[in-house]
C-alpha cells in the first residue's frame, strides 16, 4: 500500500527554526516534494529533492535520505507568515501521493 | 509565476444537478490533475491527464468524469452531485520534474 506520515501539528516562536518529517511507504519513489498551504488557499511548491542530500532554498531547506524512506522540511527565522500547512509529497512516476499534512503555527 | 485558472471559485447547488468545473493553463504543461480536498485534510486524486485525449482515474474518481480535448483545459464534471460532493477541488499541472502548480480551487457545497 501507500502510506506517507507526518505529525499533525508543530508549534514554533518567531525567529525560531523547525523541523517537519516525512516518512514514506510507496510502490515506487522517484522523489519528495513539499508544498506550503494557507487556510482558505491552494498548495504552493517549496521544493523537491530526487537525491539524498539537503536543498536550500532561502530559509527553506529540504531532507532526503531514501534508504531510510524519510525527509524533512527546515524552516529558520521562522516569521509569522509561516503560519500554514506543509504536505510532503512522492512522486510515484507521472503521479504524486501526498502526506496528510503538518500544521505548523508560529507564536510571537 | 504560474498561469492556472479555475472557475468558478465557488459553487452551491442542489441534489442530483450536474455540473463542470473548469480548469485552464496557459504554461503548455501536458499533465494536468484534479485533486479533492476537505478543509485541512490531506490531497485526494480524483484524475489526471498525461496530454491530449489522454484521462485516467485517480483513487476518487467515481461519479465524475473528465476530458482533454485541448492541453489547456482540463474540465471535471460530476453527473449527479450529492452532498457528499462537498469539497475543495483543485486542478494542477506539472512542470519541471517534481514540480505541480495549483489553481485556486473551486469549494462546492451540494445541499
Amino acid at each position: 500500500g501507500q502510506s506517507l506520515e507526518q505529525p499533525s501539528e508543530v508549534t514554533a516562536v518567531e525567529g525560531a527554526i523547525v523541523q517537519m518529517n516525512c516518512t514514506y511507504q510507496t510502490s515506487g519513489f522517484y522523489g519528495l516534494s513539499w508544498y506550503q498551504q494557507h487556510d482558505g488557499g491552494a498548495p504552493t511548491f517549496l521544493s523537491y529533492n530526487a537525491l539524498d542530500g539537503l536543498e536550500e532554498t532561502g530559509r527553506f531547506s529540504s531532507f532526503l535520505s531514501r534508504s531510510d524512506s524519510y525527509g524533512y522540511l527546515l524552516l529558520q527565522e521562522l516569521q509569522m507568515k509561516d503560519s500554514a500547512s506543509y504536505f510532503c509529497a512522492v512522486r510515484e512516476d507521472q503521479n504524486f501521493v501526498f502526506g496528510p499534512g503538518t500544521r505548523l503555527s508560529v507564536l510571537p | 509565476e504560474a498561469d492556472i485558472y479555475q472557475t468558478p471559485r465557488y459553487l452551491v447547488i442542489g441534489t442530483g444537478k450536474k455540473i463542470t468545473l473548469e480548469c485552464s493553463q496557459t504554461m503548455g504543461h501536458d499533465k494536468m490533475y484534479w485533486y479533492q480536498q476537505d478543509p485541512g485534510m490531506e490531497l485526494h486524486l480524483i484524475h489526471y491527464s498525461y496530454g491530449v485525449n489522454s484521462t485516467e482515474k485517480g483513487d476518487l474518481s467515481s461519479e465524475s468524469t473528465v476530458s482533454r480535448i485541448r492541453t489547456e483545459h482540463f474540465p471535471l464534471t460530476l453527473e449527479s452531485a450529492r452532498p457528499s460532493h462537498t469539497s475543495q477541488y483543485l486542478c494542477a499541472s506539472t512542470g519541471t520534474v517534481g514540480t505541480q502548480y495549483f489553481g485556486p480551487g473551486t469549494r462546492l457545497t451540494v445541499l
